[in-house]
């Protein structure tokens, strides 16, 4: 039984560009959060997909923006690419977000 | 003042040592997790716990609900032991509210 699977695991963007990031949570999960974590930094929350829709979302601008498959599974878009959101994006799955990813490295350069 | 405090913040240790590390929080929680983090890496889940206490291999993870307060504990410490170990609760669903973390060192 697969865990909660993230792809790419590294990528490198230029500025101003978009990039999609993926994540497949775990069996019989149906809830996936999103989280970013710049360097040094403890995990920031992104948004929370349930039921296809976002149920919450964190202190984050519009360029980030999501996702969510009836199979659960569920994608986080960037638009407008900055320096600044270069970062790990780390994909948790519930119940209770017990399980997570092993995150996707944005670069942006 | 953090909603979720680790201590200590650094720490290092010898090959074969007993280690501790604490969390307090002061948010209502349905589950606390203990997660792992090696240099460069994701994120892995050590324990989810919600009372009492639970062990895998050389881990042990309590949690004391009325006094807000849990530990994770390391016996016979290694090398390959060396990482960030982080705290986070959560009351459901709802977004997990992260510790700080505490960067473990273990010198062979």
């Amino acid at each position: 039984d697969a865990g909660v699977t993230q792809s790419p695991t590294h990528l490198i963007k230029t500025r101003g560009q978009q990039v999609t990031l993926r994540c497949s949570p775990k069996s019989g999960h149906d809830t996936v959060s999103w989280y970013q974590q710049a360097l040094g930094q403890g995990p920031q929350f992104i948004f929370q997909y349930y039921e296809e829709e976002e149920r919450q979302r964190g202190n984050f601008p519009d360029r980030f923006s999501g996702h969510q498959f009836p199979n659960y599974s569920s994608e986080l878009n960037v638009n407008a690419l900055l320096l600044g959101d270069s970062a790990l994006y780390l994909c948790a799955s519930s119940p209770r977000q017990g399980s997570f990813g092993q995150g996707t490295r944005l670069t942006v350069v | 003042k953090n909603e979720v405090e680790q201590s200590p913040q650094n720490l290092t240790a010898q090959e074969g040592e007993f280690i501790t590390i604490n969390c307090s929080y002061s948010v209502g929680i349905s589950a606390l997790h203990w997660l792992q983090q090696h240099p460069g890496g994701g994120i892995v889940s050590l324990f989810m716990l919600s009372s009492g206490k639970k062990k895998h291999g050389r881990l042990i993870a309590t949690i004391n609900i009325q006094e807000k307060h849990s530990s994770l504990h390391i016996t016979a410490s290694h090398p390959r032991d060396s990482a960030v170990y982080i705290c986070a609760v959560g009351p459901g669903n709802t977004p997990l509210v992260f510790g700080k973390g505490t960067r473990l060192s273990v010198i062979a």
